[in-house]
């Protein structure tokens, strides 16, 4: 079945600092990536989207700037955060597709403290 | 852009009771549809898809139709459970999710 793992699960940073995050595909080859982050109100925003042979997609209010994402094959993906504040905090999850289906597949999330 | 709206915040029922919750959509493009359970510190799971118009599609128990003619893709259980107390979120497309706000369900005993 298809698996997704997202590394660390929990994470805390000081303010300012930033943090790397990892999402690894297991059992099949994600053709893409979606980046969201769950508030702590539990509502979802995407951050942005990678497929495969073409460039990443940033959603309105982020940037790659701020969140660069690395896709270097087709099992992998990771964000950083980068200079984190208290309005960064949250559940970020990433989403990973089959090429051709229709479901993503969510890894258990990284839980990220901003102190 | 596309939106989606989940009226409920939060529904609690007795087990055993029906329920239904509510999710209408916005879109430009041909709707697919998506019900994501979340239970307590874990990972939203796919509860339910569609894409076909007027066609009930079920799973675990949970049913639900999309009605393409009033952007509306409303979960129903005939019978709920104690393990069905989750956070309930309705999704639109499927390689860029766009969620609704979600439903808290809580089953009494």
């Amino acid at each position: 079945g298809a698996l997704v793992y997202q590394y660390p699960r929990r994470t805390i940073c000081k303010s300012g600092t930033s943090m790397r995050m990892e999402c690894q595909a297991v059992g099949f080859q994600a053709t893409s990536v979606a980046w969201y982050r769950q508030s702590p109100q539990k509502t979802f925003e995407l951050i942005a989207l990678s497929t495969v042979n073409s460039a990443i997609k940033y959603e309105q209010n982020f940037t790659q700037e701020k969140f660069p994402i690395s896709h270097p094959n087709l099992s992998f993906s990771s964000m950083t955060v980068l200079n984190a504040y208290l309005e960064d905090r949250g559940l970020y999850l990433c989403g990973a597709r089959r090429g051709g289906q229709d479901t993503q597949y969510f890894g258990p999330g990284t839980r990220l403290l901003v102190l | 852009g596309d939106s989606v709206t989940q009226t409920e915040g939060l529904v609690t029922l007795t087990k055993g009771l029906p329920v239904m919750l509510n999710c209408t959509y916005q879109t430009t493009y041909s709707p697919f549809l998506f019900w994501y359970v979340q239970h307590l510190n874990e990972a939203p799971k796919l509860l339910l898809k569609s894409s076909t118009d007027n066609k009930r599609t079920e799973h675990q128990g949970f049913y639900a139709t999309l009605h393409k003619s009033s952007s509306s893709f409303h979960l129903q259980k005939s019978s709920v459970q104690l393990s069905d107390s989750a956070l309930y979120f309705c999704a639109l497309r499927y390689y860029k999710l766009t969620f609704g706000t979600g439903t808290s369900l809580l089953v009494d005993p």
